[in-house]
């Protein structure tokens, strides 16, 4: 019965390949992110979509690309991978844009990359 | 521009003590909200407490406080009787809206250890 999950928890791979980690929330919220965590622990917002549709896109690099098949799943897919990308990676939801009870985050996927 | 700050990077306390983690926030806004989360080594990220920037009593979860100052822009988080689970980085989050669309956005974290 987990409310926010995200596959894979932990990804190696090598420079230059193409990669992508699911999340699907289970809790009926219209609105979902991912976030990026650093190595100095410093968590950033990457994207935000409502109800399928974009509202968030932050100064990430091309190579990212969130996709959302319908408002329980957003998936970001990772084109040539690079040392910089390594980080942990968390998938978010919440009711409604304004978000005022929180957001509940998935348990993250730490994404390394050789 | 970074508009959460918490200016200490780490803390450190007996069990059973009371422990007090400061936040500061920037905002033109006068209705927002504020949380705490936790982020234990499992790295889950965990809501520990919230406030409603128009409510002036302060948010109480348990052993866990806030203290909300408004005027000032702090958004304190205070522990009492401090667990070994207690143990984790802590990171103040404020709600902001940026060009319409709203985002929670986090301080630099705190890492508090408790010690047995």
């Amino acid at each position: 019965d987990t409310a926010v999950s995200q596959t894979p928890k932990y990804l190696v791979t090598q420079m230059g390949n193409d990669k992508s980690i699911k999340c699907e929330q289970n809790l009926g919220h219209d609105t979902m992110y991912w976030y990026k965590q650093d190595s100095k622990k410093f968590l950033k917002i990457m994207f935000s979509y409502n109800n399928k549709e974009l509202i968030i896109n932050e100064t990430v690099p091309n190579r990212f690309s969130p996709k959302s098949p319908d408002k329980a799943h957003l998936n970001l897919h990772i084109n040539s991978l690079e040392l910089g990308d390594s980080a942990v990676y968390f998938c978010a939801s919440s009711l409604g844009q304004l978000g005022a009870y929180g957001y509940t985050f998935g348990s993250g996927t730490r994404l390394t990359v050789v | 521009a970074q508009t959460v700050t918490q200016s200490q990077p780490e803390m450190s306390v007996q069990e059973a003590e009371t422990v007090t983690l400061s936040c500061t926030y920037d905002t033109s806004e006068s209705n927002y909200y504020l949380f705490w989360y936790k982020q234990p080594p499992s790295r889950q990220m965990i809501l520990v407490i919230r406030q409603e920037a128009y409510k002036q009593q302060n948010a109480t979860e348990n052993r866990f406080s806030v203290n909300f100052q408004k005027a000032a822009k702090s958004f304190s988080l205070k522990i009492s009787d401090s667990q070994l689970g207690d143990t984790a980085m802590y990171f103040c989050a404020f709600m902001n809206r940026i060009q319409g669309a709203q985002k929670l956005v986090f301080g630099q974290g705190t890492r508090l250890t408790i010690n047995p």
